[in-house]
């Protein structure tokens, strides 16, 4: 068990829908990293915050935005859903120095139909 | 460029026998940080190893170790003694300092043959 929680384990929606991902890091990390795992495009990292506040973006779409909120926890939010979107989406946490390692959730499994 | 690459997309391993997934990795930055993470087909991602760039010697966790070898930009992970629950995907991944993301390889996927 690494620590790190993510609800929920499975998502079927349809497109043009809004789903909420939800993260609780682990215990006293300040950092969370959410990332896209798709067949075609492997591990994308899409935004990292860092006590509340984003501190860096990677490849994510407009149509997605997530936030930090006071007890660290974060939520990823994906709207005007479209089937590409379909994907296992993780959520990272550590301690934020570089040279840390990131401690994976369980993913959620997002299946847009 | 990639960042870091991994060009086995496959590997097969005979139980009990060691195994070296390949990986490198292109960075001008002196400070960085090597990690290795494994995917059974459960799907959540375990952490490996770290090496970090200054460390002298290879990083070693249990049956695995890694083959750090700085001038030829290589990270290579063994697996010795492996074992059937072995069989997963591998990825190797890089963090540059002020970077606030790992760079993660295209994985291999490993089998291991009873």
């Amino acid at each position: 068990d690494s620590g790190v929680t993510q609800t929920p384990k499975h998502l079927i929606t349809a497109t043009g829908q809004r789903v909420t991902l939800r993260c609780s890091p682990r215990s006293g990390d300040l950092s969370v990293y959410w990332y896209q795992q798709s067949l075609d495009q492997g591990l994308q990292f899409l935004i990292q915050y860092y006590n509340g506040e984003e501190r860096a973006k990677g490849n994510i779409l407009e149509r997605f935005s997530a936030q930090q909120f006071p007890d660290l926890h974060s939520e990823l939010n994906l709207s005007s859903l479209e089937l590409g979107d379909s994907a296992l989406y993780f959520c990272a946490s550590s301690g934020g120095t570089e040279n840390t390692e990131a401690f994976f959730g369980q993913g959620t499994r997002l299946t847009v139909v | 460029a990639q960042k870091i690459t991994q060009t086995q997309p496959g590997m097969f391993v005979q139980e009990k026998e060691a195994v070296t997934l390949d990986c490198t990795y292109d960075t001008s930055d002196p400070s960085y940080g090597l990690f290795w993470y494994k995917q059974p087909s459960s799907g959540e991602m375990i952490f490996l190893i770290y090496q970090g760039s200054y460390d002298q010697q290879n990083a070693t966790e249990g049956r695995y170790s890694l083959n750090f070898q700085k001038a030829r930009k290589s990270a290579n992970l063994v697996i010795s003694a492996s074992q059937l629950g072995d069989s997963a995907m591998y990825f190797c991944a890089m963090r540059e300092p002020g970077a606030n993301n790992l760079f993660f390889g295209t994985g291999t996927r490993l089998t291991v043959i009873p």
